[in-house]
């Protein structure tokens, strides 16, 4: 069955770097886009970017101003988030989806990444 | 960005209840709106697509619809699980954006 596994928790220091992966299995996964979302608590859920895992083409949302890096790992089935200059404001759970086409059909477990000094 | 905007906020209901929950958008987005429901500390899970098209394994009691750029999430006969908080998400336009979320609550 398809699935998306996200890597643990992350605690970082304000202006540290984190990067967070997320595992697809189940799948042909060169087949699809995976998009990164992010949900701080009580909130609700914001577009980061999206990379696909064919070409390795890469949209970012221009709320992260260049701070966001999206990757994927072919040969490992995965794809990567990098975020860098963290701020308190980062704090939230992170998400990876899978999209077929204008829609998110399959989601990772979401990945807390809290920043705090 | 487009903007999406849902009513209500928070919504009572008892099981067994119809609801509905409309999602409006800040221009249009064609049919490209996605429902999702997300139970506390889950992931969102995917209902409906392309404003109207149930995803596959949903049950039926789940429906869409889209009037220009008004859309509605309808839930039949609400079931103990379905009390949760659902968005609506646009696919039409980069950044893609989501809507604040109605809170379903018994």
């Amino acid at each position: 069955q398809v699935q998306l596994v996200q890597s643990g928790i992350e605690v970082k220091r304000p202006g540290a770097s984190v990067k967070i992966s997320c595992l697809g299995s189940g799948y042909v996964f060169t087949n699809y886009v995976i998009h990164w979302m992010r949900q701080a608590r009580g909130q609700s859920l914001e577009w980061v970017g999206s990379v696909n895992c064919n070409t390795g083409a890469t949209r970012y949302s221009y709320h992260f101003q260049g701070r966001v890096t999206m990757t994927t790992d072919t040969s490992a089935s995965t794809a990567y988030m990098e975020l860098s200059s963290l701020t308190f404001e980062d704090t939230a759970v992170y998400y990876c989806a899978r999209d077929p086409s204008a829609k998110f059909d399959y989601w990772g477990q979401g990945t807390l990444v809290t920043v705090s000094s | 960005d487009v903007q999406l905007t849902q009513s209500p906020s928070f919504l009572s209901a008892s099981v067994g209840d119809k609801v509905t929950i409309t999602c409006r958008a800040s221009q249009d987005i064609n049919s490209y709106l996605a429902w999702y429901r997300q139970r506390p500390g889950k992931a969102p899970e995917l209902l409906i697509h392309v404003a109207s098209t149930l995803q596959s394994g949903v049950p039926s009691r789940f429906s869409g619809s889209r009037s220009g750029t008004e859309f509605t999430l309808a839930i039949s006969g609400l079931q103990p699980e379905d009390f949760a908080t659902y968005y609506c998400q646009q696919f039409n336009t980069y950044p893609f954006t989501f809507g604040p979320g109605t809170k379903v609550d018994i």
